[in-house]
Order: structure tokens, then sequence, then C-alpha cells
């Protein structure tokens, strides 16, 4: 039973890029969440999605962020235009029920 | 707005001692409360969980107890390792089922 996948693992963008970072969760899994972690901080809430709908959002900022969770493939978190300041692990998590599980985060660079 | 407060922030026991780790919430209506492990790089990993109802929950050296008339939670390891040592996060369930995370524990066990 694979865990949580996400790709890529590293991402380097220099500033003004758009970094796309990909989830899939658990087989079976139907709820997704992302999280960010700056370095030497505990982890934020971005976004909620179930398939094909947004549940959450009030931890995404209003610009430049965007999440889908399409009936087909995995959840894509979208950074448009990005900042030194979007630098972050950004990590998803995936659950059926109470239990979040992590995978293993793409660590975002920006130059 | 939701809040989890975490300490200490860093630990440091012999090997064999025990550790505890404390979290307090600020919403009422918190009904999970999760522990993750994460080591250097890695994702987090979940340990332990309770749900409002019940007041004690133990696996083996890990126990976690939850005073919800308080608002704690805590996290105890007896018999540390050298592979206990990480960084461990607490987190509170939030409306809509996303993790509010306290802000970490440094955990170093010395040999």
């Amino acid at each position: 039973n694979a865990g949580v996948m996400q790709n890529p693992r590293h991402l380097v963008r220099r500033r003004g890029q758009e970094a796309r970072l990909r989830c899939s969760p658990m087989k079976g899994h139907s709820h997704v969440y992302w999280y960010r972690q700056l370095p030497e901080e505990g982890l934020k809430f971005m976004v909620y999605l179930q398939k094909e709908n947004i549940i959450d959002e009030s931890g995404m900022p209003k610009e430049r962020f965007s999440a889908e969770f399409p009936k087909e493939g995995p959840s894509i978190l979208r950074i448009q235009q990005v900042v030194r300041g979007d630098s972050a692990a950004y990590f998803c998590a995936s659950s059926i029920a109470y239990e979040q599980y992590f995978g293993p985060g793409t660590r975002l660079t920006v130059t | 707005g939701e809040n989890v407060e975490q300490h200490p922030s860093t630990l440091s026991v012999q090997e064999g001692d025990s550790a505890v780790i404390k979290c307090t919430y600020s919403d009422s209506a918190s009904n999970y409360f999760p522990w993750y492990k994460q080591e250097l790089g890695k994702r987090p990993q979940l340990i332990i969980d309770i749900r409002s109802n019940v007041g004690e929950k133990k696996d083996q050296r890990i126990a976690v107890t939850l005073n919800k008339t308080a608002k704690h939670f805590s996290l105890h390891i007896t018999e540390t390792q050298p592979e206990d040592s990480a960084v461990y996060f607490c987190a509170a369930s939030a409306p809509g089922g996303k993790l509010i995370f306290g802000q970490g524990t440094e955990l170093s066990v010395k040999p």
C-alpha cells in the first residue's frame, strides 16, 4: 500500500516563475490537506480539498496561490510569480477520517 | 483564532530517562489531538493520537494524556533511546478537519 506521494522532492525556481507541486494521496483517501513549513518552524495549514472541491482555503494567501484536486490525477498546489519568501517545504497529507498521513514534501527554493 | 502552544522548545535527556512535552490549545471545539515525529529532512510521522472522549492512551513507550477542562495535552516517552531524537509536534483539530500545530520540541537523547 503506497503512502502519500509528492513530486518533485526539490524544486528551484527564479523569482517570477511558477511552481507546481503535486500530491497523490494514499489509495482510498479522498481528503487532501496542504501545509507549509518554514525553516525551523511548525507546519501551517494552507488548504483542504476533496475531489473536485475546495473545502477550506483559509490558510492560503489570496494572491498567487491556488490549489486543485481533479477527479482524475493528483492534487496540485500552484504558486505563480514566486518570491523569495515562498521558499519553504510544502507538505501534503491525506486522510480518510481523523488521521492525516504526510507525504515526503517538496522543498521549494526561490533564487 | 485557533492556537496551539507547545513547551519546551528544546529538551535534552539521558538515554533511559523519560521525556514529557506539553501543549495547550485554545479552541474548545477541538476533538482530535495527534502527535508527529519529524526527523531532519523527513516527513512528519504520526506516532500517537487521542480523541476528546478519552483521557489517556498508551502505545508501548509512548503515552498521551488529555485534560479537556484545562485544554492541555501531553506526550510522555519512557525509557528514551537515541533514535527517539527528533522534533516532535503536537496538533489540535479545527473546524473542517485541518490541524493546528504547535511550534515543535527538539528532543535530544544523549547516550
